[in-house]
């Protein structure tokens, strides 16, 4: 069946501008995660979501980013007033359950954001 | 708290040659433990998993030993092609601390034939 999905695949932008980036997770899988990937470094938590609730926002850096998943499927992360910093490969995953500690997360390809 | 250390790369191996990729992780409860592959423009792939101690996770030719005493999850293949240059992560999930994933940095192979 299809994977996670990612959109869009790059997305260039100013600094100050505001942002969406949406994941799309395999289906029937209810929990959602979102990470950041600065270059040449691991993925970074940012939030995770079981069902339409974000259950875990502890990775999230600051009030600018902030993310819905209001049917319980597709997600959107906001970024608000976007700094150079925040130039990364956003990547999002998807996971049967969520059941902690075991659990495969399955990830799509990733939204490369520039931010000028 | 938790946090996965690789070893540096990049690392360059002739075709059939031995691979070794370290990984050693800290953890405040019982992890699972996994390695993700990411090949050229390509997202990340699961590789391999263990859930508990002195678990094999073996897949394409690679394996992991779920090692506690040592607090490691080395990958490692026995004859590797080029088809295997990728970028290689070893990742935690521990229960005690939520469901996110812990990544290492990741170690870059590159085969040349």
């Amino acid at each position: 069946g299809a994977g996670v999905s990612q959109t869009p695949s790059n997305k260039v932008t100013e600094k100050g501008k505001y942002v969406e980036l949406r994941c799309d997770p395999i289906s029937g899988h209810t929990a959602l995660y979102w990470y950041r990937q600065s270059l040449g470094q691991g993925p970074e938590f940012l939030i995770y979501f079981q069902g339409t609730g974000a259950a875990d926002d502890s990775g999230l850096p600051n009030d600018r980013f902030f993310a819905v998943r209001p049917e319980g499927s597709v997600s959107t992360l906001k970024i608000q007033r976007t700094e150079r910093g925040d130039s990364a490969v956003y990547l999002c995953a998807s996971s049967l359950t969520g059941l902690a500690g075991q659990e495969t997360q399955y990830f799509g390809p990733g939204t490369r954001l520039l931010v000028l | 708290g938790n946090s996965v250390t690789q070893m540096e790369g990049p690392v360059t191996l002739s075709e059939e040659a031995f691979l070794t990729i370290n990984c050693t992780y800290t953890a405040t409860g019982y992890p699972s433990l996994f390695w993700y592959v990411q090949y050229p423009g390509e997202g990340l792939q699961l590789l391999l998993k263990a859930t508990k101690a002195d678990d094999k996770g073996s897949n394409k030719g690679f394996e992991a030993t779920y090692r506690k005493e040592t607090t490691s999850f080395h990958l490692e293949k026995g004859s590797v092609q080029v088809s295997d240059s990728a970028v290689y992560f070893c990742a935690l999930s521990d229960a005690n601390t939520g469901n996110q994933f812990y990544f290492g940095t990741g170690t870059s192979l590159t085969v040349i034939p």
